[in-house]
């Protein structure tokens, strides 16, 4: 049983393309995220997104637009790809709730490594 | 805005030793502190979760202390196995539905 699953695992393209990675959790959380994690391994969030509604945006460049279409699934659609986009994305999930503190632990994806060329 | 960093960068360590891997970060106003185990080529495992009310978690040969004040977390291992080597990072939460990762320590225990 799949907890937090992502597709595809690899996904190498040109400069200059548009491509999804999907993400869909199965644990019932109300609160999903997208992470960047460099060449020097550092991981940075992107977003979260709790109950389909945005909330974080670390001052990611707007060709990054992620989506909920509901709780269990958000995907992240890049425009014009770039050299600098090459990393690994995880997707990650927890269970926060509006006005509550953290309690929960999040848990990861496999991790999507793109390779932009 | 909130830093992470964590020391050693790397270790090596003989199976067998006992070790501390150590995590700073900038605001002590947190809710949480987790540290993670990733393996090469995969994604985080969560090892403990310390609410910001508490001093320490234990689990199994792992014990996580939290020092809000200093700024501090430590993650002890006891008696290392080849098993353990992974990279270690934690994440501070400064807010809600935010986590700030360290920069990780990669450990390497040899058998």
């Amino acid at each position: 049983d799949t907890a937090v699953s992502q597709t595809p695992k690899y996904l190498v393209t040109q400069m200059g393309n548009d491509k999804s990675i999907k993400c869909e959790q199965n644990l019932g959380h109300d609160t999903m995220y997208w992470y960047k994690q460099d060449s020097k391994k550092f991981l940075k969030i992107m977003f979260s997104y709790n109950n389909k509604e945005l909330i974080i945006n670390e001052t990611v460049p707007n060709r990054f637009s992620p989506k909920s279409p509901d709780k269990a699934h958000l995907n992240l659609h890049i425009n014009s790809l770039e050299l600098g986009d090459s990393a690994v994305y995880f997707c990650a999930s927890s269970s926060w709730g509006k006005g509550e503190k953290g309690t929960d632990t999040q848990y990861f994806g496999p991790g999507t490594r793109l390779t932009v060329l | 805005k909130q830093e992470v960093t964590q020391i050693p960068a790397a270790l090596s360590v003989p199976e067998g030793e006992n070790l501390v891997l150590n995590c700073s970060f900038t605001d002590s106003a947190i809710y949480n502190l987790q540290w993670f185990r990733q393996d090469p080529g995969k994604g985080l495992t969560s090892l403990l979760l310390i609410q910001s009310s508490q001093r320490e978690q234990t689990s199994g040969r792992l014990n996580a202390s939290l020092d809000k004040s200093s700024g501090r977390s430590t993650l002890y291992i006891a008696a290392s196995q080849p098993g353990d080597s992974a990279t270690y990072l934690c994440a501070a939460t400064p807010g809600t539905y935010k986590y700030i990762f360290g920069t990780g320590t990669r450990l390497k225990v040899l058998a």
